[in-house]
């Protein structure tokens, strides 16, 4: 079958770097997005990779291996609005996005 | 974990024709329920909200009389895309949020339909 997993909650303090990781086992592959998602609020596109390396936008970046089926999106200066879950998608063979749980980032002060 | 499907995962249909999408949490209940459409790498855009049993509410900007939106059980949901039109063409993803869960704002996302207007 189709998977995704992801943590369940990561706990991490204002200021510091933070790494959510993604294995994912799917028919196929056409890109893995991450997205971030506040309480009560529509997912916000924060990154889509479909090859292989790290792709950096602004605190944020994200890392593709194809070959292990694996993920991670890097959140770094970690400010309190980071707070969010974080999902974490990927489009496989048939262009159906197959969804992780979703990752609850918690930021302390 | 909860799973939630939806059919068709794709249609292509004539402008003008109506399209029905369904959305359904397999192994949880749903009173509320989300549509969304995705635009090419671009964030969600939340269409409308559907609560089991009662009227959907939707977003400023969607209207209410194309995209019909019912919600009948606590496990089914369904858009449909009436006198569809080519700019209607996209990526349509529901979501549902399980009554039973201990965190009331996690939603479980369909994987999507996609709809092709000629």
């Amino acid at each position: 079958g189709q998977n995704i997993d992801q943590p369940t909650e990561m706990t991490a303090t204002e200021g510091a770097i933070v790494q959510i990781n993604c294995t994912y086992q799917t028919s196929g592959f056409n890109g893995l997005f991450w997205y971030q998602q506040h309480a009560g609020e529509a997912p916000t596109f924060l990154s889509y990779n479909v090859l292989d390396g790290l792709e950096e936008k602004g605190r944020f970046s994200s890392f593709l291996s194809r070959s292990k089926g694996y993920s991670y999106l890097l959140l770094k200066e970690l400010q309190m609005k980071d707070s969010a879950s974080y999902l974490c998608a990927v489009l496989d063979s048939n262009y159906q996005l197959i969804w992780g749980a979703g990752t609850k980032l918690i930021i302390k002060p | 974990g909860a799973v939630v499907s939806q059919h068709p995962s794709r249609v292509i249909c004539k402008s003008g024709t109506s399209v029905k999408i369904e959305c359904r949490s397999l192994d949880f209940q749903a009173t509320t329920m989300f549509w969304y459409r995705q635009f090419p790498k671009q964030s969600l855009m939340l269409m409308a909200t559907s609560n089991e049993g009662s009227k959907a509410t939707y977003e400023q900007g969607v209207e209410k009389d194309k995209f019909l939106i019912n919600h009948a059980s606590l496990t089914l949901s369904t858009l449909t895309v009436t006198s569809a039109h080519p700019e209607d063409s996209s990526f349509y993803i529901c979501s549902a949020r399980d009554v039973a869960g201990l965190e009331t704002d996690t939603q479980y996302f369909g994987p999507g339909t996609r709809l092709t207007v000629l």
